[in-house]
């Protein structure tokens, strides 16, 4: 079965902290990818990164980054000098065996 | 004008009740589906489509049924609604060729049924 774990229930920063959201995917495919999304408080959902499972690389974008290691399943996401507009809902998620199961999500309150 | 368009966004109603969502999409897409989300437990897939002439229940699929009218075109319907059906519903689409392609959200239907 395929699970994609998110610890994090909720987190609350003060703007311009770092903060890292945890991702950590069960699977037994050997190709998968990873996903992350955000959901801001309109509701709608936005594509941040998809990572394919040979892709080890991290990556940065902006203010964002992503750290991919599969020996520990884990995919996390780090914002950088968080603002106010990062608050949102944060979901991974995890393609394998022709099915995207998402997390649970961690909601992240950043405050000026 | 958003890429994935879903209606109603808001919706009240009684048990017993039979609703349609609708969701239609401009991005040219073969692949919808239909989720829906619950506070504490994310989105759960309940159809999925990668064509016209193709259906498939996802995780969550008792208690609905979806109609797949055109390659843009994909509706969601709950026969019989009942209170533990009041969610946020999403319709995704994707590119063809593999489930691997980010899948891109409609901004979601808020059912509430009484």
């Amino acid at each position: 079965a395929q699970k994609v774990t998110q610890a994090q229930t909720e987190i609350s920063v003060v703007e311009k902290e770092d903060v890292t959201l945890d991702c950590v995917y069960e699977t037994r495919d050997t190709t998968y990818y990873l996903f992350w999304y955000k959901q801001p408080p309109s509701g709608e959902l936005v594509f941040l990164i998809r990572r394919n499972s040979f892709d080890e690389q991290n990556e940065i974008s902006g203010r964002y980054s992503w750290n991919f290691q599969k020996s520990t399943s884990s995919f996390n996401f780090t914002i950088t000098a968080s603002q106010v507009v990062d608050s949102a809902v944060y979901f991974c998620a995890l393609y394998g065996f022709q099915k995207l199961v998402f997390g649970t999500g961690t909601r992240l309150l950043v405050s000026p | 004008d958003a890429d994935v368009t879903q209606t109603p966004r808001n919706r009240i109603t009684k048990t017993g009740k039979r609703i349609m969502l609708e969701c239609s999409q401009t991005k040219g897409h073969d692949r919808m589906y239909w989720y829906r989300q619950d506070p504490g437990l994310g989105l759960r897939l309940i159809y999925y489509s990668f064509d016209v002439k193709d259906i498939n229940k996802g995780e969550i699929s008792d208690g609905y049924s979806v109609s797949r009218q055109a390659q843009a075109k994909f509706s969601l319907s709950l026969e019989s609604a009942i209170p533990n059906q009041t969610a946020l519903y999403f319709c995704a689409t994707s590119e063809g060729g593999g489930g691997n392609q980010p899948q891109h959200f409609g901004d979601g239907t808020r059912l509430s049924i009484l």
